[in-house]
């Protein structure tokens, strides 16, 4: 059984704050992470990929990953209240059956408050 | 390229009633994928497509579940004989080989 675990929510930071989001996976052989935002009521929407080790920037996102510990994280900086959404941490195995299939933490959800 | 379509948005049927989704994916996109969310959960993958070629249903899909994609182009999803227990967000996606997915709008689906 594929997992993948994150922080448990809600997390609350103020406006310009730096807000971080992780996400643990229980199959070493992961090979694509990913970040999705989800509104309330929409659908997910890919924001971060990352797929080796070490960070990524993207603008205010930054994506880390960890192969050996299992863990990747998103740094959203510089926290805005459109920033307030579910965030979803998901993974793929690159290889038989499950090639491609992405596998789903439950979600963070974040308020950013004024 | 708008991105990944899917229709209809909403569907509220009754009970024992057969429904069916549709998604287009994105047009250079060979991959498609079906998940369902349910309230406080990530989305759960439910069966995949490459091209026309059904490669992996999942377990906890009942045989009430059936999905097609004709010519490798749009797919359909249809579940016979609703039950409460399928209200759910039906969400499709689709990617280019094994490169980041992309999700349509979801079918929020609401059995009474």
């Amino acid at each position: 059984q594929k997992e993948v675990e994150q922080n448990s929510g809600p997390l609350s930071v103020p406006e310009g704050a730096i807000a971080s989001l992780n996400c643990t996976y229980s199959d070493r052989g992961s090979q694509s992470f990913f970040w999705y935002r989800q509104y309330s009521g929409k659908s997910p929407e890919l924001i971060m990929s990352i797929y080796s080790n070490g960070d990524k920037e993207d603008g205010r996102f930054t994506a880390q990953l960890n192969k050996a510990s299992q863990y990747v994280s998103l740094l959203i900086r510089d926290s805005q209240p459109s920033d307030s959404a579910t965030y979803l941490c998901a993974v793929t195995t690159d290889r038989g059956s499950t090639l491609g299939r992405l596998y789903f933490g439950r979600g963070t959800q974040l308020t950013v408050w004024p | 390229d708008t991105g990944v379509s899917q229709n209809p948005r909403h569907k509220i049927t009754k009970r024992g009633q057969n429904v069916t989704f549709r998604c287009d994916p994105i047009s250079e996109h060979n991959r498609l994928y079906w998940y369902r969310q349910t309230l406080g959960q990530g989305p759960e993958f439910l069966t995949y497509f490459q091209n026309e070629a059904q490669l992996e249903k999942s377990r906890l899909l009942s045989d009430r579940f059936s999905a097609e994609r004709p010519k490798g182009s749009f797919s359909t999803l249809e579940i016979q004989r609703t039950e409460q227990g399928d209200s759910a967000m039906y969400l499709c996606a689709s990617s280019f080989r094994v490169a980041e997915a992309f999700f349509g709008q979801g079918t929020r689906l609401t059995v009474v």
